[in-house]
């Protein structure tokens, strides 16, 4: 199994550029989330999803969209990116479970200049 | 959303040595969980203690809860430089939440040769 994939591990974007940053598991789990890490700040939930067809806002959601057409795949979106959208990436998931851990990904390192 | 405060922010200690870490937080929790960055890397789950147990071992690594106090402690001995790493504890709110973890601030444990 290859787990968690994000693509791409760098990214760098101009102002009001748009971008969408893949994920994608191969363990079958139902939820899956989105966080960003920023020095000093710890990891703050982007958005979740607890199924195909269902998503929900986290802590810091404005500026970001995202979907859930398959049980695999939880693309995260960026529609006209800002400075202040730079950070690192993770994508996580984990069976429904509440008692169950999350898998993370390896990140993906985005620029906004 | 409540958070887990952690203590110390960074530590610094020798091989052979035990590392503790500490986590606070305010509001009821499902459960608790602890987990590892290495630099440039994702999050790796280490344990998982649920509400109504105290105390918890992995190998190397002890965790215990205190519900009363709102805490709760990453206890790791006989440390090797290869624990070198950054180290999360993240908190279930559980109820409606859909188990949404939260992450605090993070211990940076640089463990010396």
């Amino acid at each position: 199994n290859a787990g968690v994939t994000q693509t791409p591990k760098f990214q760098v974007l101009k102002t009001g550029q748009s971008m969408t940053l893949q994920c994608a598991q191969d363990m079958n789990h139902e939820y899956m989330s989105w966080y960003r890490q920023d020095p000093g700040m710890g990891l703050r939930l982007i958005h979740y999803s607890v199924g195909a067809g269902i998503t929900d806002q986290g802590e810091v959601p404005n500026g970001y969209n995202v979907s859930r057409s398959t049980t695999e795949d939880f693309p995260l979106r960026l529609l006209s990116a800002a400075p202040s959208q730079t950070s690192v990436y993770f994508c996580a998931s984990r069976r429904n479970s509440q008692n169950s851990p999350l898998h993370f990904g390896n990140g993906t390192r985005l620029t906004v200049t | 959303s409540q958070q887990g405060e952690e203590d110390p922010q960074a530590l610094s200690i020798q091989e052979g040595e035990n590392a503790t870490m500490n986590c606070s937080y305010k509001t009821s929790i499902n459960n608790l969980q602890w987990y590892r960055q290495n630099s440039g890397r994702g999050l790796v789950h280490l344990i998982l203690i649920r509400s109504n147990e105290r105390e918890k071992h992995s190998g190397r690594l002890r965790v215990t809860l205190d519900t009363s106090k709102k805490s709760s402690s990453l206890l790791i001995t006989a440390s090797r430089a290869a624990d070198t790493a950054s180290y999360f504890c993240a908190l279930s709110a559980g109820g409606t939440s859909y188990g949404k973890l939260t992450f605090g601030q993070g211990t940076i444990l640089t463990v010396h040769p």
